[in-house]
């Protein structure tokens, strides 16, 4: 089976608080992609990050940083020194290489960062 | 980067009407699109694939005499919910997979917000 769970539905934190969102996927690809995206209260899904299934090595872009670990099936995302403009919904998504490059979503964590 | 734009971004239709919903490739040649539909506080479910010139596959659950999918160009896919009613109320978002690149480049509109009265 495909799947993506996001098990944390909703998150609240203060500003400059770090905080992770957790991602676990399942599927018997063994080429396959992994995606974060954002969603704001707009509704337009702003992308993240990708990351390939034999590309393990942990990134870090501004406050945002990805652990990626194969052996648990995680692609955890952590802000750090979250800011009120955080706010928002985040999905973790997985693209097998098989399946017709479809894109199965995980259900969401709605992150509140209060000032 | 690549863009992609749907039109109209919301809509608000009476219950029996249909409506459409278009999903462009801006600067890039779209062999295969992808439509979503996402209820409030809920996820993106895929409802259909769209291919160039050929017939869309709809997932499981999806009537495709209800969502009309034609993809007639490489730049221009459209939705029309026929006969729409309430529960057909949901932000539609559609993807576009760019054929000029390797396999994991794939690109969101901003979504239609349908709400049907």
């Amino acid at each position: 089976a495909q799947k993506v769970t996001q098990a944390q539905t909703e998150i609240s934190v203060v500003e400059k608080e770090d905080v992770t969102l957790d991602c676990v996927y399942e599927t018997r690809d063994t080429t396959y992609y992994l995606f974060w995206y954002k969603q704001p209260p707009s509704g337009e899904l702003v992308f993240l990050i990708r990351r390939n299934s034999f590309d393990e090595q942990n990134e870090i872009s501004g406050r945002y940083s990805w652990n990626f670990q194969k052996s648990t099936s995680s692609f955890n995302f952590t802000i750090t020194a979250s800011q009120v403009v955080d706010s928002a919904v985040y999905f973790c998504a997985l693209r097998p290489n098989t399946g017709g490059f479809k894109t199965i979503f995980g259900a969401g964590t709605r992150l509140f960062v209060k000032a | 980067g690549a863009v992609v734009s749907q039109h109209p971004s919301w809509v608000i239709c009476k219950s029996g009407t249909s409506v459409k919903i278009e999903c462009r490739s801006l600067d890039f040649q779209a062999t295969t699109m992808f439509w979503y539909r996402q209820f409030p506080k809920q996820s993106l479910m895929l409802m259909a694939t769209s291919n160039e010139g050929s017939k869309a596959t709809y997932e499981q659950g999806v009537e495709k005499d209800k969502f009309l999918i034609n993809h007639a160009s490489l730049t221009l896919s459209t939705l029309t919910v026929t006969s729409a009613h309430p529960e057909d109320s949901s932000f539609y978002i559609c993807s576009a997979r760019d054929r000029g690149v390797t396999s994991y480049e794939q690109y969101f509109g901003p979504g239609t917000r349908l709400t049907v009265t």
